[in-house]
């Protein structure tokens, strides 16, 4: 079964300082990994996905499969950058999506 | 505007009496997916949807049913709701293919069940 782990329930640092939020996952075949954002009030949007290897608002993960992580960075966090982080895992070709506890990020100023 | 609506926002009902959530998305997604978000639990999959008439089991589908007879809607059905069903609920669409694995939320669904 798939599973993703997102260990830290809460994450807070200070405004400037590096965001390293971590997602870790069990997965037998190729996985396919996400970031989502729910900022407060809002509901949840996609932040980025590892096959497009893009950059979104600062943030970037590289999918690493020998330590099976999906790690989101950022080098100065900012303030907006406050919210809820939740990691996802896609199986195969359908919609099974298997999310993360998720982590707050609380940026403080 | 793009955008996956769901009804009622919040709802407050007694235990054993049956209440369908709605959800609607007007973007022609094949996808459709319905979560629960309960504290220190995240997100969980309750069902999803490929396309009409095809619908599969998530992780956590007791005490839940769907229907997809149209693309656009998704309903959520609870026969008999039971008090750990009180959730925060939420719809989601998404194209197929994979350029289209982003999936669209809806804005919730606050359910509570004395």
């Amino acid at each position: 079964a798939q599973r993703v782990t997102q260990p830290e329930k809460l994450l807070s640092v200070f405004k400037g300082a590096p965001v390293e939020l971590k997602c870790n996952y069990s997965y037998s075949g190729s996985p396919e990994l996400f970031w989502y954002v729910q900022y407060s009030r809002q509901r949840l949007q996609l932040l980025l996905r590892h096959i497009s290897r893009e950059s979104i608002k600062g943030f970037t993960a590289d999918l690493n499969k020998g330590e099976t992580s999906f790690h989101l960075k950022k080098p100065f966090a900012q303030e907006e950058d406050s919210a809820m982080y939740y990691c996802a895992l896609y199986s195969g070709g359908y919609q099974k999506v298997t999310f993360g506890t998720g982590t707050k990020l609380q940026v403080i100023p | 505007e793009a955008q996956v609506t769901q009804n009622p926002r919040y709802l407050i009902t007694v235990t054993g009496k049956k209440l369908t959530v709605t959800c609607s998305q007007n973007m022609n997604h094949e996808y459709m997916s319905w979560y629960r978000q309960d504290p220190g639990l995240g997100l969980r999959q309750i069902y999803y949807s490929m396309n009409v008439e095809v619908t599969d089991k998530g992780d956590v589908p007791e005490g839940y049913k769907v229907s997809r007879k149209e693309k656009r809607n998704f309903p959520l059905i609870l026969e008999s709701p039971s008090p750990n069903q009180t959730s925060l609920y939420f719809c989601a669409s998404s194209a197929s293919g994979t350029s289209g694995r982003e999936q669209y939320f809806g804005p919730g669904t606050r359910l509570t069940v004395t």
